[in-house]
């Protein structure tokens, strides 16, 4: 199983602030891609998956470079409720492939 | 909105015994996993399940776990000897009919080993 790397971080934001992650996989046959939130001691909750023409959820934008094999997570106006770790995945993309986390991103924003 | 059900929140047991860890997936759903998160670190993949038989398994799944699916509605896995590294979070997953939706997941069930 290839990996998915993300850095750790903390990243500390003052609300208001626009943050991005990045995050690279290695297994170049990864056909979805995702990102995933996870609070303290919770179940990974689905961000927005990330589509290759890029998309966009409210204050929060998901790019995808296939040829680099390159995600990244732009979140805009930053609230304090956004504090958590957010969890770049990919999967092959068949129903029955499990998903390949990374270790997260660990997102704090300071009011 | 349905959900993934796990039960229990928190299981501890001793070194070398038998646990089964019992998880509701959503009720239209067919594809079913499992993934463990020690503390501190990613979540890994497990298993997954479809059609009643396993699909994938990753190299953590060794003899020591297996999975069912013994009625219509529940998933188990179970854990024959349990060792003190298999503390973890361990979390169920399912995913919609289609089989390429975003997989949705349990709040998961806490193991401690003694």
């Amino acid at each position: 199983r290839k990996e998915v790397e993300q850095d750790p971080g903390p990243f500390n934001v003052p609300e208001g602030a626009t943050v991005a992650f990045n995050c690279t996989y290695s297994n170049s046959a990864s056909q979805s891609f995702f990102w995933y939130r996870q609070d303290c001691r919770k179940e990974p909750k689905l961000l927005m998956s990330v589509y290759s023409s890029g998309n966009e959820d409210g204050r929060f934008t998901a790019q995808l470079n296939r040829a680099s094999q390159y995600i990244s997570l732009l979140i805009r106006d930053s609230k304090l409720s956004d504090s958590a770790t957010y969890l770049c995945v990919v999967t092959p993309g068949r129903g029955a492939d499990g998903l390949t986390f990374g270790k997260g991103t660990h997102l704090i924003i300071q009011p | 909105e349905p959900e993934v059900t796990q039960t229990p929140s928190h299981q501890v047991t001793q070194m070398g015994q038998e646990v089964i860890l019992r998880c509701v997936p959503i009720s239209n759903h067919l594809y079913f996993y499992w993934y463990r998160q020690i503390l501190g670190q990613k979540v890994e993949f497990l298993v997954s399940f479809y059609n009643n038989e396993i699909s994938e398994k990753s190299e953590i799944f060794d003899d020591q776990f297996s999975v069912e699916r013994p009625d219509g509605s529940n998933f188990t896995l179970k854990i024959r000897s349990t060792k003190l590294e298999d503390s973890a979070m361990y979390f169920c997953a399912s995913i919609g009919t289609s089989g390429y939706n975003e997989q949705f997941f349990g709040p998961g069930t806490r193991l401690t080993v003694l």
